[in-house]
């Protein structure tokens, strides 16, 4: 399994960016994905999710109507568009694939992350 | 919205054993993933499901979910053990990380 992520880097406060993660080493089509960040220093926190086939998605509440997430499966590659970035929304972003059990995913693989920095 | 919370840190002599705590509302009602992440790089599962090691994982590291608190418990602790580690757990469809305990093997 690997997973790579692209896309990150220094935007201004209200910009857009777009993160991509390769997938590769598994029926990416089976899987829930999801993104997770961490800020300089702190811990991780769980940004969004994509079901296996990209019918349901989740979002923590303070990214809701601007980070949004997808899947293309004819590329085995996950997005998170995100718009209105703010100071906040700084921090490493990490691609993660899921793994069920008991009705609900764990990280089982992770990529290894793609820093966005939003500063004027 | 739902919390888990986790001592920064914890200390252990190699060797001994090390129990990383993580406390939520009965959150023995939910299953608790861990989490292993050494400075520089990217976390690695190594219990879910409260008590379950992925492949790879050693046996030194178990799991535990009883009321309020799950706990990983890790035998024989190693220098290399010495990292971060995040306890999860899911509240509806959102996903929630502890704050992280920082164990330190000295």
């Amino acid at each position: 399994v690997q997973l790579v992520e692209s896309g990150g880097g220094v935007v201004q406060p209200g910009r857009s960016l777009r993160l991509s993660c390769a997938a590769s080493g598994f029926t990416f089509s089976s899987y829930a994905m999801h993104w997770v960040r961490q800020a300089p220093g702190k811990g991780l926190e769980w940004v969004s999710t994509i079901s296996y086939d990209g019918s349901n998605k989740f979002y923590r509440d303070s990214v809701k109507g601007r980070l949004s997430i997808s899947r293309d499966s004819s590329k085995n590659t996950v997005y998170l568009q995100m718009n209105s970035l703010r100071g906040e929304d700084t921090a490493v972003y990490y691609c993660a694939k899921g793994v069920a059990a008991a009705g609900r995913d764990y990280f089982d693989n992770w990529g290894q992350g793609t820093l966005v920095t939003v500063s004027s | 919205s739902y919390e888990l919370t986790q001592s920064p840190s914890v200390s252990v002599s190699p060797g001994q054993t090390a129990n990383i705590t993580c406390f939520g509302d009965r959150l023995a009602d939910k299953y608790t993933g861990w989490y292993q992440q050494r400075p520089g790089q990217s976390p690695v599962l190594v219990i879910y499901q409260d008590t379950k090691r992925p492949s790879g994982i050693p046996e030194r590291f178990s799991g535990s979910n009883s009321g309020n608190t799950a706990t990983l418990t890790i035998s024989g602790t190693q220098a290399m053990d010495e990292a971060a580690y995040y306890c999860q757990t899911w509240d509806n469809n959102n996903v929630v990380f502890g704050g992280g305990t920082k164990l330190t093997v000295l």
